[in-house]
């Protein structure tokens, strides 16, 4: 099956920095997707990113299908930003298979 | 924007009866729903794959019998744990795709906290 690899799996920021966040996957491109999982659980949605950049304020992302790889940039990083960043990619059936996880602690 | 509400947001209950939690789509159609198990500290874990009108598929290792998945609206799924046990406690979340989305994006309900006493 689809191998999802994120790293690193833990990033302490102090607020202000910025970061970059990387998505290894071992299958071609399928719906590969950025979220972010708050303190509290909930899951939002990022990005939808099978290829190219996209930004969305002080965040963006790039994914290099080619070379199977994601990454999302956090830029002047907030306490809020705080949580855990998941990619994960649609297998065949449809399926989301997500990574380990980036927990990420923005410190004031 | 799409949202999902997930009843309830957390539950506390004695060994050996059954949790019902309820995943609902409030703004768009959603013919097929998941539910997933998350552990503290660890990723998501797809547990069934839930369909409007037709039986849920569940993945390996998950007992069907255990976790009782009703997809009976475009709109409503519930996950029912039977008889729970402490080692069911965990986080439970639930997705949603938009029928209408052109790109296959799930769409996640704030979870469910189950802790089995």
């Amino acid at each position: 099956g689809i191998q999802v690899e994120q790293s690193p799996p833990d990033l302490i920021l102090q607020e202000g920095a910025n970061s970059t966040l990387r998505c290894n996957f071992s299958d071609s491109v399928n719906n590969l997707q950025w979220f972010h999982q708050n303190p509290w659980g909930q899951l939002i949605n990022l990005f939808y990113i099978p290829s190219g950049t996209k930004q969305n304020g002080r965040l963006s992302a790039t994914t290099v299908a080619t070379e199977r790889y994601s990454l999302l940039y956090i830029s002047s990083s907030q306490t809020t930003d705080s949580g855990v960043y998941f990619c994960a990619q649609t297998d065949s059936w449809g399926k989301l298979q997500f990574g380990a996880g980036t927990q990420v602690v923005v410190t004031p | 924007g799409a949202v999902v509400s997930q009843h309830p947001s957390r539950v506390i209950c004695k060994s050996g009866t059954s949790v019902k939690i309820e995943c609902r789509s409030l703004d768009f159609q959603a013919t097929t729903m998941f539910w997933y198990r998350q552990f503290p500290k660890q990723s998501l874990m797809l547990m069934a794959t839930s369909n409007e009108g037709s039986k849920a598929t569940y993945e390996q290792g998950v007992e069907k019998d255990k976790f009782l998945i009703n997809h009976a609206s475009l709109t409503l799924s519930t996950l029912t744990v039977t008889s729970a046990h402490p080692e069911d406690s965990s986080f439970y979340i639930c997705s949603a795709r938009d029928l209408w989305e052109p790109e296959d994006t799930q769409y996640f309900g704030p979870g469910t906290r189950l802790t089995v006493l």
